[in-house]
């Protein structure tokens, strides 16, 4: 398998739960983004590594939220206290940093369902 | 701030020729992607302008004007399967690769 792989793909937990999501990336690729997409709406920027880096973190982004990206591969995406405002689709993406169009390759995505 | 302006739906029929536009206001970025997602699937890379003028890769054609803060994705021989949403996207130069995408355009394409 060599595209981006996701998992769970699906979470259903109780508000103030925490939930943690992995990302496996194309092997090959040092970029890792994080997005979260609600129905509608386009893919809203959360977090990216560059390796092991993480060089940019969206304001939105609350102190709940926290991601690692350990050895410069597979990375987590951890929310605390969830809350039922984080019901959405978690999406990763993995990009080359010496693409010149930098394409992102999304993986399939994990649904979240605070109740 | 930086957002990027989208039709919500567009409507054509199988065989027509669609154009989808995207409009942008930030202050300068490194080129506009597309990006097409079926219901329920992953966003997946259509095509990039990072230049000026048009890019085209089959039935699809992608044209950005960085003067006019403006871009399309021309689609063409249209088919049924190409019922998606369509996002441009760009990559802001300040804010390292923080990618901003606009809110999609649903594609509906009638028999």
């Amino acid at each position: 398998d060599t595209g981006v792989s996701q998992n769970p793909r699906h979470k259903i937990t109780k508000r103030g739960q925490n939930v943690t999501f992995r990302c496996d990336p194309i092997s090959e690729h040092n970029r890792l983004y994080w997005y979260r997409q609600t129905l509608g709406q386009g893919p809203e920027f959360l977090t990216y590594f560059q390796n092991e880096a993480q060089l940019e973190k969206s304001r939105l982004l609350s102190d709940r939220f926290s991601a690692e990206r350990p050895k410069g591969s597979f990375s987590t995406l951890e929310i605390q206290r969830t809350e039922q405002g984080d019901s959405a689709m978690y999406l990763c993406a993995s990009s080359l940093a010496d693409s010149s169009t930098d394409t992102q390759y999304f993986g399939p995505g994990t649904r979240l369902t605070v109740l | 701030g930086q957002s990027l302006e989208q039709p919500s739906e567009v409507t054509a029929v199988e065989g027509a020729i669609v154009q989808i536009n995207c409009t942008y206001q930030t202050s300068g970025f490194y080129g506009l992607s597309w990006y097409q997602q079926h219901d329920g699937g992953a966003p997946t890379f259509l095509s990039y302008n990072g230049l000026d003028g048009l890019e085209e890769t089959g039935r699809f054609s992608s044209f950005l004007s960085r003067s006019d803060s403006y871009g399309y994705l021309l689609l063409q021989e249209l088919q049924m399967k190409d019922s998606a949403s369509y996002f441009c996207a760009v990559c802001p130069l300040t804010g390292g690769f923080k990618t901003i995408f606009g809110a999609g355009t649903r594609l509906f394409v009638k028999a």
